[in-house]
């Protein structure tokens, strides 16, 4: 049982390159998340989407972008990395019925940029 | 703006002690209320879920009660063993989109 799969787990980019995170679902939920993750602070939602082929903005979009163009694929690609996006990402699902909207989340992604 | 704060942002107790978490959120009008577990480069884990109308929720040694007029959850681990050692995170949501804590790190000594 595969859960939330992430890819890759860890990467290091130099600034301007560019890379895509990719996040991949078996539990036909509808929703999914990218968030990242910074010492001493919560996790911060970056896009999300609540179906195939929409996405929306969430706390800290700027210099993300994402595609669902498979319900169970959700993928953040970076286009001109820049130190500041040095953290730790996590891909996260759930269900659209809200009393069981627990958020199942993968491993996560380890990025550096130099 | 929500805004979850936990305290402390550490903790360290022997084996057997019962752990108390707090979680403070700013905004009342929220939809649940989550607590995660996180091991050490690992992803979260759902522990429990409380709806708005509820007040607490428990899953064997865990209780987490919610009070939305003051703005908190308190998440209960009775008994504690080393293998409870991780970080602790709270999330509220007004719906799906959910505001984290920056967690409590938890260490049981044996």
């Amino acid at each position: 049982n595969a859960g939330v799969t992430q890819t890759p787990k860890f990467r290091v980019l130099k600034t301007g390159q560019s890379m895509t995170l990719l996040c991949a679902q078996d539990m036909n939920h509808e929703y999914m998340y990218w968030y990242r993750q910074d010492p001493g602070m919560g996790l911060r939602l970056i896009h999300y989407s609540v179906g195939e082929g929409t996405t929306a903005k969430g706390e800290v979009p700027d210099g993300y972008n994402v595609s669902r163009l498979k319900k169970q694929n959700f993928l953040l690609g970076l286009e001109s990395a820049a130190p500041s996006q040095t953290s730790v990402y996590f891909c996260a699902s759930s269900s659209w019925d809200s009393t069981k909207n627990i958020q199942y989340f993968g491993a996560g992604t380890r990025l550096s940029v130099l | 703006k929500q805004e979850v704060t936990q305290i402390p942002a550490a903790l360290s107790v022997p084996e057997g002690e019962n752990l108390v978490l707090n979680c403070s959120f700013t905004d009342s009008a929220i939809y649940n209320l989550q607590w995660f577990r996180q091991d050490p480069g690992k992803g979260l884990t759902s522990l429990l879920l409380i709806q708005s109308s509820q007040r607490e929720q428990t899953s064997g040694r865990l209780n987490a009660s919610l009070d939305k007029s003051s703005g908190r959850s308190t998440l209960y681990i009775a008994a504690s063993q080393p293998g409870d050692s991780a970080t602790y995170l709270c999330a509220v949501g007004p719906d799906y989109k959910l505001s984290f804590g920056a967690g409590t790190t938890v260490t049981v000594r044996a």
